[in-house]
């Protein structure tokens, strides 16, 4: 089992610029989610979801957008980046809500 | 909302020293409590989970204690070493999607 992957693994935008950030999962976990961290800050909620086709929102969703088309994936979108964006983005998924998180070795993301 | 909170915020040992991390939560009303391990630019590695009803759970030299009704939970790793150096992370969960994070204790262990 792979477990939880992500792609990519760094990545430099300009202000304005679009992109996708991926994360795949071979455990057929229901829940996935998208988390950044920042420096002395922890961990943050961005989005979530419960199952195929779904997504909510986190604690900092402002400026990013989900979609969970296949169990196994749930892709983060950046519409139009900002410098506030750039931060380390991690995947995360469990099999149910009280199990244990997984997570992804994260995507390196600086936005110019 | 709440607040998670780790102290201290780094820690350096010799070889060989046992040792207790700190985490403290302001809701005691939590799912489950995790405690995570995080290498310099890697993911988190889970190291334990402890459900809102157990009071611990260990693995090999780990060992992790809540006490909800204080919001405290306590790591300890007995007969740290060199490959112990990291930052330990611990992460409450309040409902079905409400987990937060410490901002860490970064380890460092001498040989």
């Amino acid at each position: 089992n792979a477990g939880v992957t992500q792609t990519p693994k760094f990545r430099v935008l300009k202000t304005g610029q679009s992109m996708t950030l991926l994360c795949a999962q071979d455990m057929n976990h229901e829940y996935m989610y998208w988390y950044r961290q920042d420096p002395g800050m922890g961990l943050r909620l961005i989005h979530y979801s419960v199952g195929e086709g779904t997504t909510a929102k986190g604690e900092v969703p402002d400026g990013y957008n989900v979609s969970r088309l296949k169990k196994q994936n749930f892709l983060l979108g950046l519409e139009s980046a900002a410098p506030s964006q750039t931060s380390v983005y991690f995947c995360a998924s469990s099999f149910w809500t009280n199990n244990e998180q997984f997570f992804g070795p994260g995507t390196r993301l600086t936005v110019l | 909302k709440q607040e998670v909170t780790q102290i201290p915020a780094a820690l350096s040992v010799p070889e060989g020293e046992n040792l207790v991390l700190n985490c403290s939560f302001t809701d005691s009303a939590i799912y489950n409590l995790q405690w995570f391990r995080q290498d310099p630019g890697k993911g988190l590695t889970s190291l334990l989970l402890i459900q809102s009803s157990q009071r611990e759970q260990t693995s090999g030299r780990l060992n992790a204690s809540l006490d909800k009704s204080s919001g405290r939970s306590t790591l300890y790793i007995a007969a740290s070493q060199p490959g112990d150096s990291a930052t330990y992370l611990c992460a409450v969960r309040k409902n079905n999607n409400d987990m937060r994070f410490g901002a860490g204790t970064r380890l460092t262990v001498k040989p």
